[in-house]
């Protein structure tokens, strides 16, 4: 069982369509990530949030959105997405600090149409 | 920057027969060195990480590494493979100093078959 748990599992959308990744944990860790991840690739940073603040934007469009509300959520808010943002969405966390042992959930493959 | 690299980008294996999967880093500034396990429909696992003393790290499920500096490897390796091992393996590094991103190398697929 993993300890990081995202919702939902899988989301197909439209590009005009607005939605929201989900990602939960309960291991007391501070800080928390969002990698987007294609088909046999490895994954790629786009957020992190350190201690309910954002401190790290990998360039990554306005069209993605993160949020933390408070130190064990952190949501991912999608709106008018491309098919090539076609990808599997992981959620990861650690206890900040030193070393980024992360603790990664199952993802969301996502699926724009 | 730092770069990782898997020149192996799937290893066929008979089940019970022992494996390498290798690893090479590049890095300017000391680092720390991870491999995680990613399994199909399934996030990424941590499998283990060499933080600093002894060069031969041991992981879950069997799996140990070597960090050799002077050659800039971190090889992963298991005596006896079973069916289940079969997966998607990352090795990773992260400076030590400064902010920590993850950077990780491309992926070996590991194909155990009986």
């Amino acid at each position: 069982d993993t300890e990081v748990t995202q919702t939902p599992k899988h989301l197909v959308m439209g590009m005009t369509n607005k939605k929201s990744l989900k990602c939960e944990q309960h291991m007391g860790h501070r800080a928390m990530y969002w990698y987007k991840q294609k088909a046999k690739k490895p994954p790629e940073l786009m957020f992190v949030y350190s201690y309910e603040k954002l401190s790290i934007n990998e360039s990554v469009p306005s069209r993605f959105s993160p949020e933390c509300p408070n130190s064990s959520l952190l949501n991912l808010h999608l709106h008018a997405l491309q098919p090539e943002d076609s990808a599997l969405y992981l959620c990861a966390s650690s206890q900040g600090g030193q070393p980024p042992a992360l603790h990664f959930g199952n993802g969301t493959r996502l699926t724009v149409t | 920057a730092q770069s990782v690299t898997q020149l192996d980008s799937q290893v066929p294996v008979f089940e019970e027969a022992p494996v390498e999967l290798r690893c090479n880093y590049s890095s300017s500034v000391s680092v720390y060195l991870f491999w995680y396990v990613q399994y199909p429909n399934q996030g990424l696992q941590l499998l283990l990480k060499y933080l600093s003393g002894s060069t031969l790290v041991k992981g879950i499920n069997g799996f140990e590494a070597e960090f050799n500096k002077s050659q800039t490897s971190f090889h992963l390796r298991k005596p006896s493979v079973h069916i289940s091992d079969t997966a998607e393996y990352f090795c990773a590094v992260s400076r030590i100093i400064g902010f920590q991103k993850l950077v990780f190398g491309t992926g070996t697929r590991l194909l155990v078959s009986p």
